[in-house]
């Protein structure tokens, strides 16, 4: 099964909108991390938001929340006021455990075009 | 600058030769990773250290892979006998702290002819 799946292969949204990048993801470990970093196209990957399997509000980092539903295991990403800038890759990430370590997992990605 | 860094940016190596890659993490952070990336996929998680021990290496994509990080700063990412299809941007990143939330360097682009 995959560790991080994200379904929107591409997204438009109109400059000013809010738009939601969905992320689900699998695990048993009750200990785990969820990310989001956006990837432009000049290739740097930018971290944005962060959020612990144990955290009991949703993350907010500016114009960026997390929505996260444990019980789905869902933990998308909602930009608010899109601005032209925000056009890039998104990727969603996890970490958890195994008896071997710590292991990180990326989804494929969702590419935001956002639209003047 | 304090941000992660990798050198070289870009490698062009024939079939069967060895190359290596450096990166440096942001000064205070104590765990590095390496991670490859191919072109429309997400990065593919392939080993950390915390300090000088590599802490998880069963993901390292072959025996052609190997890390270092001797003295618990830089590291260093070697791949023997390279293949085409090690035609990739090798990422480093580095974390500290709550979450293990990682900075991301720039990247090193192979190309493999």
């Amino acid at each position: 099964a995959q560790k991080i799946t994200q379904t929107q292969p591409g997204m438009f949204v109109q400059e000013k909108e809010a738009v939601t990048l969905d992320c689900t993801y699998d695990t048993s470990d009750p200990s785990y991390g969820l990310f989001w970093y956006k990837q432009p196209s000049s290739g740097e990957m930018i971290f944005l938001i962060y959020q612990g399997s144990y955290d009991q509000q949703n993350a907010t980092e500016g114009r960026y929340s997390l929505n996260f539903q444990k019980a789905r295991k869902s933990a998308n990403l909602v930009i608010s006021a899109s601005q032209l800038g925000d056009s890039a890759m998104y990727f969603c990430a996890m970490r958890d455990h195994t008896n071997t370590g710590n292991q990180f997992y990326f989804g494929t990605g969702t590419s935001l075009t956002v639209i003047p | 600058d304090t941000g992660v860094s990798q050198d070289p940016r870009h490698k062009i190596t024939k079939r069967g030769q060895n190359v290596t890659f450096r990166c440096d993490p942001i000064s205070e952070h104590n765990r590095l990773y390496w991670y490859r990336q191919t072109l429309g996929q997400g990065p593919e998680f392939l080993t950390y250290f915390q300090n000088e021990a590599q802490l998880e290496k069963s993901r390292l994509l072959s025996d052609r892979f190997s890390a270092e990080r001797p003295k618990g700063s830089f590291s260093t990412l070697e791949i023997q006998r390279t293949e085409q299809g090690d035609s990739a941007m090798y990422l480093c990143a580095s974390s500290f702290g709550r979450g293990d939330t990682q900075y991301f360097g720039p990247g090193t682009r192979l190309t493999v002819l």
